[in-house]
């Protein structure tokens, strides 16, 4: 099983639809979480941090589920601009304090259109 | 401007041919990253570094060195490339102290190994 697992999508959906991800991991000494955005063929960029609260950015929810072990991010009012590949990220904890190992999911496609 | 750069962009070599990349950041971050890239397979991580002298092995170290002999500088060394290290490698920074830092990328180099 792999550590940090997502639906690969393809996800199309129209403008101004709601359209939600899901993120499982599996190691329970997972510290901290985070959806990234990745362009085509360009660098990932933080989206946003999932705590254990739940928080919310504008039209991007991110909820933490750390009993069933999953994150989960909701677009809402889906724009053009949306489209792109969405990342999950865990840090896990790699022996003793150190937080150094972060694992990727292997990203799920968005394509939003007209 | 804060920023992680990474040289070369692009790389076309052959196996056996020692090569480096080279990852550079402005911020000084104590933490730094390699990642490499795969079609079906998402990012993987290969080496980190939580600070100068400090390197620890990610996911998929085999056929990798790196070193971290001052802060800004992280370069990843393959001793003698293989077919199966063409991929998109990304280099990474983030300050350390807190677990919800973010991690801020460079552009990436598309790496072939004929």
């Amino acid at each position: 099983r792999k550590e940090v697992e997502q639906d690969p999508g393809p996800f199309n959906v129209p403008e101004g639809a709601t359209v939600a991800f899901n993120c499982t991991y599996s190691n329970s000494a997972s510290q901290s979480f985070f959806w990234y955005r990745q362009d085509c063929r360009k660098e990932p960029k933080l989206l946003m941090s999932v705590y254990s609260s739940g928080n919310e950015d504008g039209r991007f929810t991110a909820q933490l589920n750390r009993a069933s072990q999953y994150i989960s991010l909701l677009i809402r009012d889906s724009k053009l601009s949306d489209s792109a590949t969405y990342l999950c990220v865990v840090n896990f904890r790699a022996g003793g304090t150190s937080y150094g190992k972060l694992t990727f999911g292997q990203g799920t496609i968005l394509t939003v259109h007209p | 401007e804060a920023q992680v750069t990474q040289n070369p962009r692009y790389l076309i070599t052959v196996t056996g041919k020692k090569l480096t990349v080279t990852c550079s950041q402005n911020m000084n971050h104590e933490y730094m990253s390699w990642y490499r890239q795969d079609p079906g397979l998402g990012l993987r991580q290969i080496y980190y570094s939580m600070n100068v002298e400090v390197t620890d092995k990610g996911d998929v170290p085999e056929g990798y060195k790196v070193s971290r002999k001052e802060k800004r500088n992280f370069p990843l060394i393959l001793e003698s490339p293989s077919p199966n290290q063409t991929s998109l490698y990304f280099c990474a920074s983030k300050k350390q102290g807190a677990s919800y830092n973010e991690q801020f990328f460079g552009p990436g180099t598309r790496l072939t190994v004929l």
